[in-house]
């Protein structure tokens, strides 16, 4: 058990709302991600953070914003959710080896109608 | 953007058949990692491989690296029903993956007993 904590599990809401989803982790590690995963498309990165504050893009981060006040959470923010954003959001956690394994929460379930 | 084609996308085999799944891409990683993922919730990291030409066995999984670290295959011996998932290996570059992993679209394995 990796210790990572993902909620809400599920929600639905509608297009033009703001959803904020969380991540917890209690391994006190540095790096944190969230990955969006649709048919198809697999698993993209859309944010990541190498610490408190320090945050970079991924490969789909439009549309989304995060942020990182102390080391055990990680917020991925819709400011105006979208119909495309439908999707299961992964938070993870890089492991401490140099290889980068991740360990992921068990996903957020996100209805946009 | 580096990517990482898997295949087959879907595998339909019986109890008891072995079978191959592949993951190739022109890029070279520094490490690539196998990960089983059940329905409803996150991957799991099965083995990461980082030397090329490198071989892991796990149980009746075998796993192995390419000479370029270009790609890698994993081959599961006389499978069984508890086997079914879908199977994603994904790719670190340089910088041990701090910035994500790359991911494969997936192969969906279904072992019918």
């Amino acid at each position: 058990d990796a210790g990572i904590t993902q909620s809400p599990r599920h929600k639905v809401t509608e297009t033009g709302t703001p959803v904020t989803l969380r991540c917890h982790q209690t391994e006190n590690h540095r790096y944190m991600y969230w990955y969006r995963q649709d048919p198809g498309h697999g698993l993209r990165l859309i944010h990541y953070s190498y610490g408190v504050k320090d945050t970079d893009k991924g490969e789909v981060s439009d549309g989304y914003s995060v942020s990182r006040s102390k080391t055990e959470d990680f917020l991925l923010t819709l400011e105006s959710a979208t119909s495309s954003q439908t999707s299961v959001y992964f938070c993870a956690i890089r492991g401490l080896q140099y290889t980068g394994e991740l360990f992921f929460g068990e996903g957020s379930r996100l209805t946009v109608l | 953007t580096q990517l990482l084609e898997q295949s087959p996308q879907f595998l339909s085999i019986q109890e008891g058949e072995n079978l191959t799944v592949y993951c190739n891409s022109s890029s070279v990683f520094s490490s690539l990692q196998w990960y089983r993922q059940e329905p409803g919730e996150g991957p799991v990291l099965l083995v990461t491989v980082v030397t090329g030409g490198e071989v892991k066995k796990l149980k009746r999984l075998t796993f192995q690296f390419g000479d370029a670290r270009k790609d890698s295959s994993l081959h599961i011996t006389a499978a069984q029903p508890g086997d079914t998932g879908l199977y994603l290996c994904a790719g670190a570059r340089s910088g041990g993956g701090a910035d994500g992993l790359t991911f494969g679209k997936g192969t969906h394995l279904i072992i019918q007993p």
